[in-house]
């Protein structure tokens, strides 16, 4: 079974604070995604990365940046958190070409709150 | 880019009675449509697919129709039972794209 693990499913940060959401998956999948979920919007893009050292905006991509050092890896970064960006983030990873072509395998979530 | 518009965003049945939710797209490109749930506290799971050469697939009590001419595909659930209450996401991917394009989510009560 394909496994995306985040770091923290709970944080409390201090707004100003720089925040790192962790997330590593063991399928050796190329395409990795950021999703932000608020309720009433839905999934939210906010980056994506198809390889290492790649990454693409997503749809709301504003006070976020990424980092795929490695390919099982892509980390979430918040350079100076906002209580705007108190939110559920999701980690996702997928091959689009392989056995299960089109299924995203979504990690347990990291709900963020930013006082 | 794709939008994908996503109705209703909430939905109550009776157990037993079917329920649909359906989701629109802009770009009559795209090529694949996934649904996913989201039961309460737990990460969205692929539940079924449809492919843009295809009509219409069937899961047991779950079934995926596509209308490329109208760019639309609709979920139906039949026989409802109070384990299908969740929140419920479609989306859509355009040919060569690396990302999916979700919807908004519907969340489905199953009332015993």
């Amino acid at each position: 079974d394909v496994k995306v693990t985040q770091s923290s499913r709970y944080l409390v940060k201090r707004t100003g604070e720089k925040v790192f959401l962790e997330c590593v998956q063991d399928m050796d999948h190329e395409n990795m995604f950021w999703y932000r979920q608020d309720p009433g919007l839905g999934l939210r893009l906010i980056y994506f990365s198809y390889d290492v050292k790649m990454k693409e905006k997503g749809d709301i991509p504003e006070g976020y940046s990424v980092s795929r050092e490695k390919k099982e890896r892509f980390s979430l970064i918040l350079e100076s958190a906002s209580t705007n960006q108190t939110s559920m983030y999701l980690c996702a990873s997928t091959e689009w070409g392989g056995p299960n072509t089109g299924e995203l395998f979504f990690g347990e979530g990291s709900r963020l709150t930013v006082l | 880019g794709e939008n994908v518009e996503q109705h209703p965003s909430t939905l109550s049945v009776q157990e037993g009675d079917s329920a649909v939710i359906k989701c629109t797209y802009s770009d009559s490109a795209s090529n694949y449509f996934p649904w996913y749930k989201q039961e309460l506290g737990k990460r969205p799971q692929l539940i079924i697919d449809i492919r843009s050469n295809v009509g219409e697939k069937k899961d047991q009590r779950i079934a995926v129709t596509l209308n490329k001419t109208a760019k639309h595909f609709s979920l139906h659930i039949t026989e409802t039972q109070p384990e299908d209450s969740a929140v419920y996401f479609c989306a859509a991917k355009e040919p060569g794209a690396n990302n999916l394009f979700f919807g908004t989510g519907t969340r489905l009560t199953v009332i015993p």
